[in-house]
């Protein structure tokens, strides 16, 4: 079945540049969650979508991150200027309903690495 | 201080062995409580929710004691195929986002 994928894979950026990385939900999920694991470290939530208004991002790093999922679908997480410390795998989840249910399905990450 | 504290191991143990994991939390507004299991290079993929009258599932055990915001993994009988990293969560705020604790490497060895 269709789970929770993300795009691409694996992405390396010098520094300064800037990065789009995109996932795409399972079908008809209602919230989306992206979240940043660094090397050794669980992962550490960045903010939250509950269709395509965007309640929460009190975990973004920086104003360099910037997230949005304009038609409640998608969701595309951007980094401008990318920095060494941005180098983790970018999670994305998401989940049926807006509250109760609290499973989060996870796609695989995408590796960013900043030389 | 993080705000959930796991032991990162790694823990090494042979087939058949019982191994627990211990976990402790700060937020005491958490909502629900999970172990997740973390295989290497892969995404986190919910293993067990945890209960207060701590609940069971095969092998598996988890035990939640809100007073001492303490949770708990039993695996009993260890197989190879149990090595991973397990990840104590817990959700909370009006998103329930998820707040992970570093991880605990286990090995079963054969």
């Amino acid at each position: 079945g269709a789970g929770v994928s993300q795009s691409p894979r694996y992405k390396v950026a010098k520094r300064g540049q800037d990065v789009a990385l995109r996932c795409d939900p399972i079908s008809g999920h209602v919230s989306l969650f992206w979240y940043q694991q660094a090397l050794g470290q669980g992962p550490e939530f960045l903010t939250y979508f509950q269709n395509e208004a965007q309640l929460d991002k009190s975990g973004l790093p920086s104003d360099r991150f910037f997230a949005e999922r304009p038609e409640g679908s998608v969701s595309t997480l951007k980094i401008q200027r990318t920095q060494q410390e941005d180098s983790a795998v970018y999670l994305c989840a998401s989940r049926l309903t807006a509250g109760a249910a609290p499973e989060q399905y996870f796609g695989p990450g995408t590796r960013l690495t900043v030389t | 201080r993080k705000e959930v504290e796991q032991d990162p191991g790694p823990f090494n143990v042979p087939e058949g062995a019982t191994v627990a994991f211990n976990c402790t939390y700060s937020n005491s507004a958490s909502q629900s409580f999970f172990w997740y299991r973390q295989d290497c290079r892969k995404e986190p993929k919910l293993l067990m929710s945890v209960y207060s009258s701590g609940n069971e599932d095969g092998r598996f055990t988890a035990q939640l004691n809100r007073a001492s915001q303490y949770i708990s993994l039993l695996i009993r009988d260890s197989k190879l195929s149990d090595s991973a990293t397990y990840l104590c969560v817990l959700s909370s705020g009006s998103a329930r986002q998820l707040t992970f604790g570093s991880g605990t490497q286990l090995t079963v060895l054969p």
